[in-house]
C-alpha cells in the first residue's frame, strides 16, 4: 500500500536555528497537510495546500512557518527561527480527493534545544 | 465550534471486552467522522469512518454509532485484544472546506489487559 514518508524521524535543532522537515505524499494525491503533535496532547492542524497554494492555514502557523513543494515528489515545512514551544511530532498528510481518508506520515520528532 | 470532545482521556478493559469512547461535536457542518489509530513512534492510521447519513458501521470488531441529533458518535471495540492498545483520536472535517481539514479530539489512550 502506498505510504507517506517523512524525514528526518528525529531531528534535533538549537533555539533560534531554521529547520526543514520532509515529506513525500502519495504519488497521485493533491492535496498535503501538515499537523503537529505536542508530546501528550491532540494532533492540531498546521496547514493545508493545494494546487501550488496554501489553501487554509491555522493560527499555529504564523510568519516563521512556511511549505514549499519544490519538485514533483516533496513536500517541505520550514521553520525560519525555532522556539523551544516548536518541540513536537510533526506529521504530513495527504489525500486524493476531498472527503477520503488523509494518510498520514509516521512523523518528525522535532527537539528545540 | 470547531472543537471535537473525547472522551475518556484514558481507558483500561480486560482481552475479550467492550471497549467504548464518545465524542461529540459542536460544528453542525462536519460531514465526516473518522476514527484513527495511533501506536507509539507511528502516524495516526485510519481506522473507520462515517458519513451523518447513517447511524452505524461496522468493520470487523469496530463500530461507529452517530447520533446526529445529539452531535455524538462513538467507536466500539468488540472482543478487545492486547493488540488493540493504542491511542485512538476521533475527528471530524467539514465538505464544504474542500480539503477537508481535520479536526481532532484529544485522544483515547486504550490499554487491554491480557
Amino acid at each position: 500500500e502506498p505510504e507517506v514518508t517523512q524525514t528526518p524521524s528525529h531531528q534535533v535543532t538549537q533555539m533560534g536555528q531554521e529547520v526543514i522537515l520532509r515529506c513525500v505524499p502519495i504519488s497521485n494525491h493533491l492535496y498535503f497537510y501538515w499537523y503537529r503533535q505536542i508530546l501528550g496532547q491532540k494532533v492540531e492542524f498546521l496547514v493545508s495546500f493545494y494546487n501550488n497554494e496554501i489553501s487554509e492555514k491555522s493560527e499555529i502557523f504564523d510568519d516563521q512557518f512556511s511549505v514549499e513543494r519544490p519538485d514533483g515528489s516533496n513536500f517541505t515545512l520550514k521553520i525560519r527561527s525555532t522556539k523551544l514551544e516548536d518541540s513536537a511530532m510533526y506529521f504530513c498528510a495527504s489525500l486524493g480527493q476531498p472527503n477520503q481518508p488523509q494518510h498520514f506520515g509516521d512523523g518528525t520528532r522535532l527537539s528545540i534545544l | 465550534q470547531q472543537q471535537v470532545k473525547q472522551s475518556p482521556q484514558s481507558l483500561i478493559v480486560q482481552k475479550g471486552g467492550i471497549s467504548i469512547i464518545n465524542c461529540a461535536y459542536e460544528n453542525t457542518a462536519f460531514d465526516y467522522f473518522p476514527w484513527y489509530q495511533q501506536f507509539p513512534g507511528k502516524g495516526p492510521a485510519l481506522l473507520i469512518a462515517i458519513r451523518p447519513d447513517v447511524s452505524e458501521k461496522k468493520e470487523g470488531r469496530f463500530t461507529i454509532s452517530f447520533n446526529k441529533s445529539a452531535k455524538q458518535f462513538s467507536l466500539h471495540i468488540m472482543d478487545s485484544q492486547p493488540g488493540d492498545s493504542a491511542t485512538y483520536f476521533c475527528a471530524a472535517s467539514q465538505k464544504n472546506a474542500g480539503y477537508s481539514t481535520l479536526t481532532f479530539g484529544k485522544g483515547t489512550m486504550l490499554l487491554v489487559s491480557p
